[in-house]
């Protein structure tokens, strides 16, 4: 089944304390990208990948890190929390060519930053 | 800068009703494609439907029609004869041409539908 995995799927920490989100997609896809969704803003982009070894920054990057260093996996690292990363992350992956944007998403992390 | 604007922050209907969410875009750029996308009480984000700028057909599946309208900047999703399982919040989203092989969605605010029986 093609997919898009998340795990955790909830975690509570706390503040300084590192933590990966790993996703993971077996659809071949190319990009991969993280969004974060906080009420009344909708889901606003983190970083992305448009392959292995090629990231870059999306609208809110700013205590967040990245990797791809295989094509199927994209975790996202949080080196020190603060409270203001809690929020509901999604990762998301896409092909190119005719399939082109339509983007398939995991199935969401919820993260509590105490 | 590309932006997406849903106005209606919360909907409230009775079963059998019809309803119409509106979404209005922003860009300069004249080849992007126009999503919708459900969330349901239980997070996850369901892919409903992907238009490209050039097709302006309406679409219509089942009890869902999207009204794309370039002229005005709308991509306006109506849901006839709605059921209490159409209760989630919904998001239109928009993304730049494939050219530039980039694929971010900016999304608009979403819009929370309540269908009460």
């Amino acid at each position: 089944e093609a997919q898009v995995t998340q795990n955790p799927r909830y975690l509570i920490t706390v503040t300084g304390k590192k933590l990966t989100v790993t996703c993971s997609q077996n659809m071949n896809h190319e990009y991969m990208s993280w969004y974060r969704q906080d009420p009344g803003l909708g889901l606003r982009q983190i970083y992305y990948s448009m392959n292995v070894e090629v990231t870059d920054k999306g609208d809110v990057p700013e205590g967040y890190k990245v990797s791809r260093k295989e094509k199927r996996n994209f975790p996202l690292i949080l080196e020190s929390p603060s409270p203001n990363q809690t929020s509901l992350y999604f990762c998301a992956s896409g092909a190119g060519g005719p399939a082109y944007n339509e983007q398939f998403f995991g199935p969401g992390t919820r993260l509590t930053v105490l | 800068a590309q932006k997406v604007t849903q106005a209606q922050t919360e909907i409230s209907v009775v079963e059998k009703e019809d309803v119409t969410l509106d979404c209005v875009y922003e860009t300069r750029d004249t080849t992007y494609y126009l999503f919708w996308y459900k969330q349901p009480p239980s997070g996850e984000l369901v892919f409903l439907i992907r238009r490209n700028s050039f097709d302006e057909q309406n679409e219509i599946s089942g009890r869902y029609s999207w009204n794309f309208q370039k002229s005005t900047s709308s991509f306006n999703f109506t849901i006839t004869a709605s059921q209490v399982v159409d209760s989630a919040v919904y998001f239109c989203a928009l993304s730049e041409a494939p050219g530039t092989g980039f694929q971010k969605l900016v999304f608009g605010t979403g819009t929370r539908l309540l269908v009460s029986p």
